[in-house]
C-alpha cells in the first residue's frame, strides 16, 4: 500500500531564516506530487506540483520554492522566510497514469514563523 | 472563485442523529471529493464522486452530486462523537490533466456524546 510521511510535524523558526520541508511517497512510482498551505480557518491553496523529478510548477508567486530531486520526494523550501508564511503545510500525492485519480495528503507540517 | 463553498459552516447535533453537509461550486468539474480534517491533522480522503455519478456510499456516508445545481451534500447517519471534525469539498475543474482542487472553507461538525 502506499504511504506519505512529510516532516517535521512542527516547526518554529525566526523571521528570515531558511526553510525545508520534506515529503516522500512510498508504494508508488512517478506520482503527482503537491504542496498545500492552509491558513487558519481558511480552506486549501495549492502552492505547488509537480508530475515528475525535476518538473514544478508553481500556482501563487511568493517568497517560497519546491524542487523534486528523486521520483518520491518533494522538497518546499525558502531561503528568507517571512511572517506571513506562517501556517499548515501539507503535501500531497496522485496517482499519475490518468487525471481524476484520488488525491491523499499527508500529516501536515505546522509552520510557526516568529 | 472556483472554489467550493460548504454551508453550514458549523454544524452541531447529538449523537446518534445525522448530519448533512452541503457543497456549491461554479465551474464544470471531473470531480468532487469529501475529505475530513480532525484538528491540526492532516486530511483524510472520505469519497470522491465524479461528474457523471448522482450517488456513492461508503459505510455510515452518503454521497451526492447534482451537476445542474452545481451542488453536493455529504451524509453522515447515526454520528458518533468521534465523527467531529471539519469536512472539506474539493473539486477538479473539467478538462484539467493535473489533480489541482479548489477547496471550500470547511464545515464544523461537533457531535456531543
Amino acid at each position: 500500500s502506499q504511504t506519505i510521511h512529510q516532516w517535521p510535524a512542527t516547526l518554529v523558526q525566526p523571521v528570515g531564516s531558511p526553510l525545508s520541508l520534506e515529503c516522500t511517497v512510498e508504494g508508488t512510482s512517478n506520482p503527482n506530487l503537491y504542496w498545500y498551505r492552509q491558513a487558519a480557518g481558511r480552506g486549501l491553496q495549492l502552492l505547488f506540483y509537480s508530475v515528475g523529478i525535476g518538473q514544478i510548477s508553481s500556482e501563487v508567486p511568493q517568497n517560497l520554492s519546491a524542487s523534486r530531486p528523486q521520483d518520491r520526494q518533494f522538497i518546499l523550501s525558502s531561503k528568507k522566510l517571512l511572517l506571513s508564511d506562517s501556517g499548515f503545510y501539507l503535501c500531497a500525492w496522485q496517482k499519475g497514469d490518468v487525471p481524476g485519480n484520488t488525491i491523499y495528503f499527508g500529516e501536515g507540517s505546522w509552520l510557526t514563523v516568529v | 472563485s472556483q472554489q467550493g463553498e460548504e454551508d453550514p459552516q458549523a454544524l452541531s447535533i447529538q449523537e446518534g442523529e445525522n448530519a448533512t453537509m452541503n457543497c456549491s461550486y461554479k465551474t464544470s468539474i471531473n470531480n468532487l471529493q469529501w475529505y475530513r480534517q480532525n484538528s491540526g491533522r492532516g486530511l483524510v480522503h472520505l469519497i470522491l464522486i465524479r461528474s457523471n455519478e448522482r450517488e456513492k456510499h461508503s459505510g455510515r456516508l452518503r454521497v451526492t452530486l447534482d451537476t445542474s445545481k452545481k451542488s453536493s451534500s455529504l451524509l453522515i447517519t447515526a454520528s458518533r462523537a468521534a465523527d467531529t471534525a471539519s469536512y472539506f469539498c474539493a473539486t477538479e475543474d473539467r478538462g484539467s490533466t493535473l489533480g489541482r482542487l479548489y477547496f471550500g472553507r470547511g464545515t464544523q461538525l461537533t457531535v456531543w456524546p
